[in-house]
């Protein structure tokens, strides 16, 4: 079984700032990469998707993945208190299924 | 166009019991996924099946069983039930299957919130 890491949590940041999410991941065959956010009592829902090297921006977010040192990466800019919510990362390994992470419980404090 | 739509919301049963969950796709979509996730922690993959066949099979007990049907609807069941198979059951689909080179994202149901006493 795969196994992924996330940054330990919970993680606060003022209002307006950057915060930082990331994972890493054990297995160099991984293909693509997802960013789902989880409100308490919700079902995930996806923010972004990622399958190169390098960044991909979209709005207030940036997906950012690094295959040589096995990570990627969630910015989220101007952060609001509505982006309080759990973030989940997910690997999807050519011919195997999604793995998730456990989660980071990100606040946004106002 | 409607998302994954799950059935029931909630679920409340006792041990021993047996349970039918179910799930339809966006249209379109020809690949379901069932996923286990318990407070605290990230989903955990139980099934996906594409085109009506199995794809793929995490580290589950043979008392959880899935399939789909002609129209890719999917139900999942879960037999003798335990009291630590209480939490939250998510359906996601894709348009193709974990074997394709495409890669597409899954989106999520509501999930069905179970509940063994």
């Amino acid at each position: 079984q795969k196994e992924e890491e996330q940054n330990s949590g919970p993680l606060s940041v003022p209002e307006g700032a950057i915060a930082s999410l990331n994972c890493t991941y054990s297995d160099r065959g991984s293909q693509s990469f997802f960013w789902y956010r989880q409100y308490s009592g919700k079902s995930p829902e996806l923010i972004m998707f990622i399958y190169s090297n390098g960044d991909k921006e979209d709005g207030r977010f940036t997906a950012q993945l690094n295959k040589a040192s096995q990570y990627v990466s969630l910015l989220i800019r101007d952060s609001q208190p509505s982006d309080s919510a759990t973030y989940l990362c997910a690997v999807n390994f050519y011919g195997q299924n999604f793995v998730f992470g456990p989660g980071t419980r990100l606040s946004v404090l106002p | 166009d409607a998302g994954v739509t799950q059935s029931p919301t909630h679920l409340i049963k006792t041990r021993g019991q047996h349970v039918t969950l179910r799930c339809s796709p966006i249209s379109g979509h020809k690949s379901v996924s069932w996923y286990q996730q318990v407070l605290g922690q990230g989903p955990q993959f139980i099934f996906q099946y594409y085109e009506k066949e199995e794809r793929g099979r995490g580290n589950f007990p043979d008392r959880f069983s899935a399939r789909q049907f002609p129209n890719y609807s999917s139900e999942l069941n879960v037999n003798a039930l335990l009291l630590g198979d209480s939490a939250l059951y998510l359906c996601a689909s894709s348009l193709s299957g974990v074997d394709s080179y495409s890669n597409q994202p899954q989106h999520f149901g509501d999930g069905t919130r179970l509940s063994i006493l």
